[in-house]
C-alpha cells in the first residue's frame, strides 16, 4: 500500500492529452513539493517534474505538473508513442521522514 | 555529466549480508544528500534510506530500519548500503540516487541499479 495514490493505468491515442493523478495527505503533498518520474521497462527512473511544476532541462513542454491541496497531477499533451512508460509521483512525507512514492501509473498509447 | 554507478549486488541467502557501493562522479559529491531507493520485481519504487551531505544524519524506511545502514565516504565519492539480516522480500533492484539539494527531498539523478535476489 503506497503512501501516495495513483491510478494503475491510463491510456490515450496519439495527439491526445492525458492526465495522471496523485493523491496524498497533509503530511506529504499538502505541505511539500511534488516530483514526477518517468520509467521505461528495465531502466532507471528519470526526473520529469520537480517542485510541483518545473521541468528539468531537456524535458519537453508537453509535460506539465500541477498541485492543489493534497493532490497533484501530471499532464501530457500531444501524446506520442514514445511516452509509453510508467510514471511515479513523489513527495517528502513527514511521517516517513523520507520521500514517499505513488504506486506508479502505466501509460499506454493506443 | 552526473554518473552514479552501483556495484555489490548479487544472489544472497535469507539471513545473509551484502554491502552495496555507489561510485559518484560529475558533481560535488560532498555537497549533496544521497538516497537508496529499491524496486521489487514488477513493483513500484520504495525509498530505503537517506544520508545528509556531510553524513551527520541518516534516515530509514520502516521496512529496513535496524537491518540496513547507509554511509558515505566523501573522500572517495562513494555511497554505501550495508544490508544485514536479509529477507526474501528485500529482493529488488537497488538504485543509488542523488538528492536535488533544494531541501525538498527530491531526487534528480539515478544510478542504473544493482539487483539483489534473496533466496530462501
Amino acid at each position: 500500500q503506497s503512501v501516495l495514490t495513483q491510478p494503475p493505468s491510463v491510456s490515450g491515442t496519439p495527439g491526445q492529452r492525458v492526465t495522471i493523478s496523485c493523491s496524498g495527505s497533509n503530511s506529504n503533498i499538502g505541505t511539500k513539493y511534488v516530483y514526477w518520474y518517468q520509467q521505461f521497462p528495465g531502466t532507471a527512473p528519470k526526473l520529469l517534474i520537480y517542485r510541483n511544476t518545473k521541468r528539468p532541462s531537456g524535458v519537453p513542454d508537453r509535460f506539465s505538473g500541477s498541485k492543489s491541496d493534497t493532490s497533484a497531477s501530471l499532464a501530457i499533451s500531444g501524446l506520442r508513442s514514445e511516452d509509453e512508460a510508467t510514471y511515479y509521483c513523489s513527495a517528502w512525507d513527514d511521517n516517513l521522514s523520507g520521500p514517499a512514492f505513488g504506486g506508479g501509473t502505466k501509460l499506454t498509447v493506443l | 555529466q552526473v554518473q552514479l554507478v552501483e556495484s555489490g549486488g548479487g544472489a544472497v541467502q535469507r539471513g545473509g549480508s551484502l554491502r552495496l557501493s555507489c561510485a559518484a562522479s560529475g558533481f560535488t559529491f560532498s555537497g549533496y544528500g544521497m538516497h537508496w531507493v529499491r524496486q521489487a520485481p514488477g513493483k513500484g519504487l520504495e525509498w530505503v534510506a537517506f544520508i545528509r551531505f556531510d553524513g551527520t544524519n541518516e534516515y530509514y524506511g520502516d521496512s529496513v530500519k535496524g537491518r540496513f545502514t547507509i554511509s558515505r565516504d566523501n573522500s572517495k565519492n562513494t555511497l554505501y548500503l550495508q544490508m544485514n539480516s536479509l529477507r526474501v522480500d528485500d529482493t529488488a533492484v537497488y538504485y543509488c540516487a542523488k538528492d536535488d539539494g533544494l531541501g525538498s527531498g527530491g531526487i534528480d539523478q539515478w544510478g542504473q541499479g544493482t539487483l539483489v535476489p534473496v533466496s530462501s
